[in-house]
């Protein structure tokens, strides 16, 4: 069975903190992990991509990869209460439509400010 | 505009009814998902398709019905729908990163 497990939080942090969001994954054979941001009620949002060993940053966003610990990681500083929502990680499953993603069960973010 | 869209947005059926919930992409995407959500279960993909005519089934697929006789329309149904089927439902199309649409919301009653 295929797995991407997540904290379901929630994950408290106050404005203008980093917060810091976890997801590790059993297929060692995935290739491409995702981060999609769901506010109550909306659908969700892909906001980083990530499919190098390392750090990806895009303005307060930064996701980390590291294959060898099947490790995924979210980094929002400067954390907004406007960035209060469900962070959803999701990796791809290889040789399974060529893309289709499994998701995590998600972890919700609370800024306060 | 571009993008992906469904309807209807918010559906409320009886059991045993069937219902079809529409999908449709202005990317001409190969790749077309439909995932249900659940409280405590995530988002589950239910069927999935690679191109026209050529359709799979996912993590959930009993009591669905798809088809894709275009690229851009990807509509899934609910043959005789069940109270276990309330849900809210996600179609998703994918090129290079996967982009979900706006959801439907679904209640059998």
């Amino acid at each position: 069975q295929k797995e991407v497990e997540q904290n379901s939080g929630p994950l408290s942090v106050p404005e203008g903190a980093i917060a810091s969001l976890n997801c590790t994954y059993s297929d060692r054979g995935s290739q491409s992990f995702f981060w999609y941001r769901q506010y109550s009620g909306k659908s969700p949002e892909l906001i980083m991509f990530i499919y190098s060993n390392g750090d990806k940053e895009d303005g307060r966003f930064t996701a980390q990869l590291n294959k060898a610990s099947q490790y995924v990681s979210l980094l929002i500083r400067d954390s907004q209460p406007s960035d209060s929502a469900t962070y959803l990680c999701a990796v791809n499953l290889p040789n399974q439509a060529g893309t289709a993603l499994i998701f995590g069960k998600g972890t919700t973010l609370s800024v306060s400010s | 505009d571009a993008g992906i869209t469904q309807s209807p947005r918010y559906k409320i059926t009886e059991t045993g009814r069937q219902v079809t919930l529409m999908c449709h992409q202005t990317w001409s995407h190969s790749y077309m998902f439909w995932y249900r959500q659940d409280l405590g279960h995530g988002l589950r993909l239910i069927y999935y398709s690679a191109a026209a005519d050529i359709t799979d089934k996912g993590e959930v697929p009993d009591g669905y019905v798809v088809s894709r006789s275009k690229t851009e329309n990807f509509p899934l149904t609910l043959e005789s729908a069940t109270r276990s089927q309330t849900s809210v439902y996600f179609c998703a199309s994918k090129g290079r990163e996967q982009y979900f649409g706006p959801g439907t919301r679904l209640t059998v009653t």
